[in-house]
């Protein structure tokens, strides 16, 4: 099955800092990657995605770019907000007639200060 | 926006009690989805259901556990006799026939077993 190895947390920035969770996985086949984000005290929102090599999901400043040689999926923001402040999950899916099935990594919890 | 709910946002229950959560998914959604998280821990798949059938589960939905579709837009999960580690943060999500995986995740039950 797949598995995801993403940057330990947590994560803590003054607004404005660059952010760069770096997520890697391992799948068999082609997956779809996504990142999901977990405010406090919500559920899981999709952040972005993307479904096949180079391409590039983006989303409220946030961006990540499908790496099929490296199988990574980092997730980059050039300038972040205190609003940002969430958990955020890398998540490939199995693909295939799975392809509802996602993998999620442990999670990253980010905490930008003012 | 059309939205995944949940009830009951939070269940306390005794061990060796029957729980049942609930789910509504968004209403042209066919594909759906139960995801559990123990607390700190990962988000992990647990089941997913397409034609009032269940088309793949994990290992850790036993014996313990069903789920069904009673009638046109409820789909619900239930727990035989919980256990312990059955505490946890259940998530329901739905998704149509997109094929990308893109689900659409509620804001979750949180489960707690004394």
């Amino acid at each position: 099955g797949n598995s995801v190895t993403q940057m330990e947390g947590p994560v803590t920035l003054s607004e404005e800092a660059f952010l760069t969770i770096n997520c890697t996985y391992t799948a068999t086949g082609y997956p779809s990657l996504f990142w999901y984000v977990q405010y406090p005290g919500e559920g899981l929102q999709l952040l972005l995605k993307a479904t096949k090599a180079d391409d590039k999901g983006s989303n409220k400043g946030f961006e990540a770019t499908y790496r099929k040689e490296t199988t990574s999926f980092h997730l980059e923001k050039g300038s972040v907000q205190v609003s940002d402040s969430a958990v955020y999950f890398c998540a490939p899916n199995a693909g295939g007639t799975s392809y509802g099935k996602l993998t999620f990594g442990q999670g990253t919890i980010l905490t930008v200060h003012p | 926006e059309p939205e995944v709910t949940q009830t009951p946002s939070h269940q306390v229950t005794q061990m060796g009690q029957e729980v049942i959560l609930r789910c509504v998914p968004i209403s042209n959604h066919l594909y759906f989805y139960w995801y559990r998280q123990i607390l700190g821990q990962k988000v992990e798949f647990l089941v997913s259901f397409y034609n009032n059938e269940i088309s793949e589960k994990s290992e850790i939905f036993d014996d313990q556990f069903s789920v069904e579709r009673p009638d046109g837009s409820n789909f619900t999960l239930k727990i035989r006799s919980t256990k312990l580690e059955d505490s946890a943060m259940y998530f329901c999500a739905s998704t149509g026939q997109d094929d990308t995986g893109e689900l659409f995740f509620g804001e979750g039950s949180r489960l707690t077993v004394l």
